[in-house]
């Protein structure tokens, strides 16, 4: 069964830092683009950022570019979000998303459950 | 960057009927490179129709998807109590892959 798994999300500070991980299982997770997407609390879907299947090319939004970091590391099947310099407006749930298609940019066909990312003093 | 504006922003109907919505980019998607995915509260997205016209895999023959360039359309034939639910669409023909701001589906 193809599964991803978020973990990470806790309660930090504005200012502060925090790195979401994102467990991949049930394909070769290696072959796919991954993605980050958030939602904030009573909010529609916002895409983050996305990795290709080698880790080389990389895109973000533009609310979160130059303050979030995506990588992943194929040997351990796992997807990261490294988010520095956290705003309130950062609080929300990360879901973890896999692309549909080999070695490309597209729709995602598969996502975790989400893990929530609050931003508070 | 382009933009996608979802209309409705709620549509109230009854189960049995049919629901159109309607997604409009600010610009022409490539190569009708848009997707639409279903939510439901406390769900995480579910993948509906991708290509502007093609059901994912286990979608009901009642999601259809139509369009191309700046206008595409999700039609559900005849509605049932399990697709009152958020409807999001997206495209992923350049980055940033963006969402609409979402359609609500709710009983009338």
């Amino acid at each position: 069964e193809v599964q991803l798994v978020e973990s990470g999300g806790v309660v930090v500070q504005p200012g502060g830092s925090l790195r979401l991980s994102c467990a991949a299982s049930g394909f070769t997770f290696d072959d796919y683009t991954m993605h980050w997407v958030r939602q904030a609390p009573g909010k529609g879907l916002e895409w983050v950022s996305l990795i290709n299947w080698d880790g080389r090319s990389t895109y973000y939004a533009d609310s979160v570019k130059g303050r979030f970091t995506i990588s992943r590391d194929n040997n351990k099947n796992s997807l990261y979000l490294q988010m520095n310099g956290l705003v309130t407006e950062d609080t929300a749930l990360y879901y973890c998303a896999k692309d549909a298609l080999h070695y490309y940019y597209s729709y995602m066909d598969v996502w975790g459950k989400g893990t929530t990312v609050t931003v508070s003093s | 960057e382009i933009v996608l504006t979802q209309s409705p922003g709620t549509l109230s109907l009854s189960p049995g009927e049919r629901g159109t919505l309607s997604c409009r980019a600010s610009q022409s998607v490539s190569s009708s490179y848009l997707a639409w995915y279903q939510q439901k509260p406390g769900q995480a997205p579910r993948l509906l129709i991708y290509g502007a016209s093609s059901r994912a895999t286990g979608i009901p023959d009642r999601f259809s998807g139509s369009g191309s360039g700046t206008d595409f359309t999700l039609t559900i034939s005849r509605l049932e109590s399990e697709d009152f639910a958020v409807y999001y669409c997206q495209q992923y023909g350049s980055s940033p892959y963006a969402f609409g701001q979402g359609t609500k589906l709710e009983i009338k």
